[in-house]
């Protein structure tokens, strides 16, 4: 079946604008997550959807960052006046639901701000 | 606080040798999981294995293996007769356990290079 999948693959943007990335989990998983890979971090845990429950945001870094989940489903990350110190690949996974459930990973966006 | 150590940073071996790569965990939940996930040059984080903390006994997959033990707070991951094709950042990571948390923390990763 299709795995997780992310949009764009890679995005360039300069700095001070605003960017989405999408992720469109497998179908039926009612739990989605966004995490953040760079050098000098690692990889980070953003935020994280389950069902209709008020999202755990305590991974966002600043205000400037935001994610909503429409509809159960698709889910959208937004990054508002790009920084430098933002370019980093962000990577959506997916669950059937929490607890147990592993965490599939879709390919990633690779963000550069200029 | 959740903390995952991968200690190895690079690992280099030679085709068929095998590989451990080392993973030790700090969390104070008495439930939790472990996971280890490979990640190849394309990219992709691909699941390899995962581990509750009620559950130490130790198991093989193909060639894959791996050791936890909750005295020293170690999940460790052995390659057996390593492949090219197993060359990868192999990232070892800890999830609270519980209905209402989702989030991975994860280690800092080891590189694996396999060398025909």
């Amino acid at each position: 079946g299709a795995g997780v999948s992310q949009s764009p693959s890679n995005k360039v943007t300069e700095k001070g604008k605003d960017v989405e990335l999408r992720c469109d989990p497998i179908s039926g998983h009612t739990a989605l997550y966004w995490y953040r890979q760079s050098l000098g971090q690692g990889l980070e845990f953003l935020i994280y959807f389950q069902g209709n429950s008020a999202p755990d945001k305590s991974g966002l870094p600043s205000d400037r960052f935001s994610a909503e989940r429409t509809g159960g489903s698709v889910s959208t990350l937004t990054i508002q006046r790009t920084q430098q110190e933002d370019s980093a690949v962000y990577l959506c996974a997916s669950s059937l639901g929490s607890g147990w459930d592993t965490q599939y990973f879709g390919p990633g966006t690779r963000l550069t701000v200029l | 606080a959740q903390k995952v150590t991968q200690a190895q940073t690079e690992i280099s071996v030679v085709e068929k040798e095998d590989v451990t790569l080392d993973c030790v965990y700090e969390t104070r939940d008495t439930t939790y999981y472990l996971f280890w996930y490979k990640q190849p040059p394309s990219g992709e984080l691909v699941f390899l294995i995962r581990r509750n903390s009620f559950d130490e006994q130790n198991e093989i997959s193909g060639r894959y293996s791996w050791n936890f033990q909750k005295s020293t707070s170690s999940f460790n991951f052995t390659i057996t007769a390593s492949q090219v094709v197993d060359s990868a950042v192999y990232f070892c990571a800890l999830r609270p356990g519980g209905t209402s948390y989702g989030k991975l923390t994860f280690g800092q990763g080891t590189i694996l290079t396999v060398h025909p």
